[in-house]
């Protein structure tokens, strides 16, 4: 089994549907991570949680919301799903925040 | 704005030769970078990375050149085969007290490995 693991791994779903993105991950670690990448850019940091008392916006919050349901699952959400949306999403866990980052095989998501 | 700048989309490189990656930043609190690997359908993986206290990180055929006054880091990978034929993140992080957690990636550089 994978370090970390994000369902489903393919989505395609209309605009105004509310969707979740799940992750979990068997690391261990108590920091969580969602990340967004368009084609063309970078990833960039949606939310970040450090445990499942703890959770932060990252630098494009808006629109998503997350859920740190226990230290292995922490999952994305989508209220109201908008095509500029489409895009690749990543979960990753870390010990450090520094370092020791594993990612998820991302889940494609496409907003029709 | 972007504080984590890769300016080459692509890079082509002949198989057995260097290929040099670059990356610049603009945000004087980050204080460590990292490299990382991307084949398509998977996520990235962790290839090196460098603290702000050094200026050259090395293992095994990637090497990492950090020029903090210039804002700048590299990627030098010798010799080039055709399994490095991936995208490369560029990232940073500014330890707790410079800003928010995770680290912050450039918009990657895709480098072709040619036969």
């Amino acid at each position: 089994d994978a370090d970390v693991t994000q369902t489903p791994r393919n989505r395609i779903t209309k605009t105004g549907k509310r969707i979740m993105l799940e992750c979990s991950q068997t690391k261990g670690h108590d920091r969580m991570y969602w990340y967004r990448q368009d084609p063309g850019l970078g990833l960039q940091l949606i939310y970040y949680s450090f445990d499942v008392k703890d959770i932060n916006k990252g630098e494009i919050s808006d629109g998503y919301s997350v859920s740190r349901q226990a230290q292995a699952k922490f999952s994305l959400s989508l209220e109201s799903a908008i095509p500029n949306q489409t895009a690749l999403y990543f979960c990753a866990t870390s010990p450090t925040g520094s370092d020791g980052y594993t990612f998820g095989s991302g889940t494609r998501l496409t907003v029709v | 704005d972007q504080q984590v700048k890769q300016n080459s989309p692509s890079l082509s490189v002949q198989e057995g030769r260097i290929s040099i990656l670059n990356c610049d930043y603009t945000n004087s609190m980050f204080d460590y970078f990292l490299w990382y690997k991307k084949y398509p359908a998977e996520g990235p993986t962790f290839l090196i990375s460098i603290s702000s206290i050094k200026d050259k990180n090395e293992d095994g055929r990637f090497t990492v050149f950090l020029n903090k006054s210039a804002k700048h880091l590299s990627l030098h990978i010798v010799p080039s085969q055709p399994g490095d034929s991936a995208v490369y993140f560029c990232a940073a992080y500014a330890y707790p007290g410079g800003g928010a957690d995770g680290l912050t990636f450039g918009k990657g550089t895709h480098l072709i490995i040619q036969p």
